[in-house]
């Protein structure tokens, strides 16, 4: 199976400033047959359900803010928050969807306001 | 508006079976493969299995593998998960979630989900 492995397990930002999630796969996500990355992220509020925010590594999801950025390729992705807000507080999790045998999540990255 | 409705969450003993659903609405439920996904009490996401729309393909973790079952009545637009020698560490809130894009057997990323069900192992 492919191992995601997230960076920090936490960190706190303050208000408006720049909030950086590391997720890293243990073997490339990277398809060839359409060159694309096979990871998304999403962003979990206490008490809710997951919810998408970015897939193919940088590709927004219809109305997420446009201050969520996913970039990375091959193993090494980043989700970042350019400007955070009091209502980015939460848990953030990478997802890999190159191996459909065994779809994987990283252990998350709780982000809070300091 | 997309929903997706979670149930059969209950207290089981080790050993015992459960089955799971998740009734769907809002969507055209046969284009679409569903997943399910747990997370144990204060812990991470942990994907259990997918289905593809047409159910033909089925794919679990390594954790649950011959002990779970996953499956899908497109007529009635539900998703279910059969639940056998369940074990104190399948303790968690289970999760059914869509597929983004239609007609897809495989690569999947899911949105939305639904509120989830707990499943409870102990003796």
């Amino acid at each position: 199976d492919i191992v995601m492995t997230q960076s920090p397990d936490s960190l706190a930002v303050s208000l408006g400033e720049r909030a950086a999630i590391n997720c890293k796969s243990s073997q490339s996500v990277l398809y060839s047959s359409n060159n694309k990355n096979h990871l998304a992220w999403y962003q979990q509020k206490p008490g809710q359900p997951p919810k998408l925010l970015i897939y193919w590594a940088s590709t927004r999801e219809s109305g997420v803010p446009d201050r969520f950025i996913g970039s990375g390729s091959g193993t090494d992705f980043t989700l970042t928050i350019s400007s955070l807000q009091a209502e980015d507080v939460a848990v953030y999790y990478c997802q890999q969807y190159y191996s459909s045998l065994a779809l994987t999540f990283g252990g998350g990255t709780k982000v809070e306001i300091k | 508006e997309v929903q997706l409705l979670e149930s059969g969450g209950d207290l089981v003993q080790p050993g015992g079976s459960l089955r799971l659903s998740c009734a769907a609405s809002g969507f055209t439920f046969s284009n679409y493969a569903m997943t399910w996904v747990r997370q144990a009490p204060g812990k991470g996401l942990e994907w259990v299995s997918v289905i593809s729309y047409s159910g033909s393909r089925t794919y679990y973790a390594d954790s649950v593998k011959g002990r779970f079952t996953i499956s899908r009545d497109n007529s009635k637009n539900t998703l279910y998960l059969q639940m056998n020698s369940l074990r104190a560490e399948d303790t968690a809130l289970y999760y059914c979630a869509k597929d983004k894009i239609e007609y897809r057997d495989s690569h999947n990323w899911f949105d939305p989900w639904g509120q989830g069900t707990l499943v409870t192992v102990s003796s």
